[in-house]
């Protein structure tokens, strides 16, 4: 089945750094969508791309369809202490098909 | 954008009972349900998909007959686990999509530990 392969699992960094991280896909999706999980809550979608070599901005977050659709990138600009959590890249085929997510990358802020 | 509730949030049973867990769309209609299940540190994992009046359909290695899924009306789905075991205890969360929504939205989830 498809399968997602995000990186990096997780990342310590200090406060106004920048972040990246990146997803990539044994096969094509159609939408590429990157969602950012507090514990014990459900995922809240961040961004979602619909068109290869797309990129699309969200306040201090930047994220790119791959060209061959098979990857994404999404980028934190000056991180703050709230941008800690657990983002997860997903993909999907078509609008009401299942969502299929990464495997996270756990972002830590030192103070 | 669009809100989707769980009930309930977190649920305690002992093994062997069974655990009803509802999901509804409270602002739209929800031709589609999904149902995830979460261990700690780990990603979602999709259980499975359901369409409203018809029955579900579950990935590989779920057990439909452990995990019952009933979405009766467009805006309501229901996850009954069926004899939990501690082994079953995880974050369960839904996702609903149809209408003139784009995307789907995740529920809250519900943390169901069994003793």
């Amino acid at each position: 089945g498809q399968q997602l392969n995000q990186s990096p699992q997780s990342m310590f960094i200090q406060e106004g750094e920048d972040v990246s991280m990146n997803c990539t896909s044994s096969s094509i999706f159609n939408t590429w969508l990157w969602y950012k999980q507090e514990p014990g809550e459900g995922p809240v979608l961040l961004i979602a791309l619909y068109k290869a070599g797309e990129l699309t901005s969200n306040g201090r977050l930047t994220a790119q369809f791959g060209i061959t659709r098979k990857d994404s990138f999404l980028n934190i600009s000056a991180s703050i202490p709230s941008d800690v959590g657990i983002y997860f890249c997903a993909g999907q085929m078509n609008r009401d098909d299942k969502i299929i997510f990464g495997k996270g990358t756990r972002l830590h802020i030192l103070p | 954008g669009a809100v989707v509730s769980q009930h309930p949030s977190r649920v305690i049973c002992k093994s062997g009972t069974s655990v009803k867990i509802e999901c509804r769309s409270l602002d739209f209609q929800a031709t589609t349900m999904f149902w995830y299940r979460q261990f700690p540190k780990q990603s979602l994992m999709l259980m499975a998909t359901s369409n409203e009046g018809s029955k579900a359909t579950y990935e590989q290695g779920v057990e439909k007959d452990k995990f019952l899924i009933n979405h009766a009306s467009l805006t309501l789905s229901t996850l009954t686990v069926t004899s939990a075991h501690p082994e079953d205890s995880s974050f369960y969360i839904c996702s609903a999509s149809g209408g003139q929504q784009d995307e789907q939205f995740f529920g809250p989830g519900t943390r169901l530990t069994v003793l």
